[in-house]
């Protein structure tokens, strides 16, 4: 089946820095693959769609500049948290869909979670 | 909008009794997946359903579609501690194109 790799799994990072996270879709090709903010306890929050060769597209109320995203292969996606805060530490997921696994069926990457200190 | 509503939002039961959670729409559905996220990992497919009053079975969890194509359900038949975890639905709007994720049902199971 397909699989997505999300890399890193963990960051600790210190507040102000910048933060890259990986989604590679590993044995497919994913020409748009999602990116998602999750809280504790609480449901999948989409962040941005990210498509390949183009822009990202942005949901109402996410910083482009803060989130930039870059989809330069069909199997690539990252997410770069810039200049962190430690609002923004969470758990960041990605997810992809294939083609012909069905409309809209997603398979999601393990997750990175965040801290900023 | 498109707005999702996932009840309950959370379900204590007792190993072998039976869980059921709902998805409703307050627009009709191209489809809907449903996805289990354990603690700490991450959701995982599960089904997708596409059909109007379209019901599958995976073992001991039956799901439906409504006959609007506007709600859909879960249901576990004797649970296993092994169900534990969150279970989200995911509605694609017709419309709209676009999809938005429930806000999941947690369910623990007492051995």
């Amino acid at each position: 089946g397909a699989v997505v790799s999300q890399h890193p799994s963990r960051v600790i990072c210190k507040s102000g820095t910048s933060v890259k996270i990986e989604c590679r879709s590993l044995d497919f090709q994913a020409t748009t693959m999602f990116w998602y903010r999750q809280f504790p306890k609480k449901s999948l929050m989409l962040m941005a769609t990210s498509n390949e060769g183009s822009k990202a597209t942005y949901e109402q109320g996410v910083e482009k500049d803060k989130f930039l995203i870059n989809h330069a292969s069909l199997t690539l996606s990252t997410l770069t948290v810039t200049s962190a805060h430690p609002e923004d530490s969470s758990f960041y997921i990605c997810s992809a869909s294939q083609a012909g696994s069905g409309a809209n069926v997603l398979t999601f990457g393990a997750g990175s979670r965040l801290t900023v200190l | 909008g498109q707005q999702v509503m996932q009840i309950p939002q959370y379900q204590h039961v007792q190993e072998g009794e039976d869980f059921t959670t709902y998805c409703n729409s307050s627009t009709t559905l191209s489809n809907i997946q449903w996805y289990k996220q354990r603690p700490g990992g991450h959701p995982v497919f599960l089904i997708q359903l596409v059909k109007s009053g379209e019901v599958k079975k995976q073992k001991r969890l039956t799901f439906q579609f409504g006959e609007a194509k506007k709600n859909s359900s879960l249901h576990i038949t004797a649970t296993q501690t092994t169900d534990v975890g969150t279970y989200f639905c995911e509605p694609l709007d017709t419309n709209a194109g676009k999809s938005t994720f429930g806000d999941g049902t947690t369910l623990t199971v007492k051995p």
